[in-house]
């Protein structure tokens, strides 16, 4: 079984701060990772994804995040927040299972940023 | 390069009409096709998906169907609308073979009055 936890699910910061949004997971095998963004009304965008290899990715719009199998971790930052960073953000575990591709997304993370 | 379309975007029907959600997705062959829901307040909920032709799989009873006519056509039904089916429709699609990322499309909003 997987599952995966984000905790807060609204985030204040200011406009030039950081952004930390976190993630946790769980994972019975190696967790392919996924942070989603969505602005109002529209479908979710991939931010970036942890499949092998580096454990820190780096994504569009100057976000990235760290994989961190001790911790079972894969928190979402930005050095400083934008505006157009407003959104709710969705972390994503992915299983390939019995023929198909489960992925358990989280309970999202609406971010505000404050001018 | 791939895209993903839906319609309608916005959908306003009673309760108890019927339902019909369309998803094609073009650049790519064999895709697997996903339908999820997202109910205010909520995160996604996985209601469908589909890895061929005819080949669906339902993740939470409902009244709700879906259907893959063909290769890169979805379709999300339903014969009676309830109020609770309210929510912002996604279709989502992937390469076959694959663990890596879904790809979305802009979503239906549907409001049953």
């Amino acid at each position: 079984a997987q599952s995966v936890t984000q905790l807060g699910s609204h985030v204040s910061v200011s406009e030039g701060a950081l952004v930390l949004l976190r993630c946790n997971y769980s994972s019975s095998v190696p967790p392919y990772l996924f942070w989603y963004v969505q602005y109002p009304n529209q479908g979710l965008q991939l931010l970036l994804k942890y499949t092998t290899g580096a454990t820190l990715v780096k994504g569009i719009n100057g976000f990235e995040a760290e994989f961190k199998k001790s911790e079972t971790s894969f928190h979402l930052t930005k050095p400083s927040a934008h505006m157009s960073d407003a959104a709710e953000y969705f972390c994503a575990v992915s299983l390939f299972s019995g023929g198909y591709q489960k992925v358990t997304f989280g309970t999202g993370t609406k971010l505000q940023v404050i001018p | 390069s791939q895209t993903i379309h839906q319609w309608p975007a916005t959908l306003v029907q009673p309760v108890g009409s019927p339902l019909s959600l369309e998803c094609t997705v073009e650049g790519t062959s064999n895709p697997n096709l996903y339908w999820y829901r997202q109910a205010a307040g909520r995160g996604l909920q996985l209601l469908f998906y589909s890895i061929g032709i005819d080949q669906i799989s339902s993740e939470v009873p409902q009244n709700l169907s879906a259907s893959r006519p063909q290769d890169r056509q979805f379709i999300l039904s339903s014969k009676k609308l309830l109020l609770s089916d309210s929510g912002f429709y996604l279709c989502a699609w992937r390469e076959t073979g694959t663990v890596y990322e879904q790809y979305f499309g802009p979503g239906t909003r549907l409001t049953v009055t």
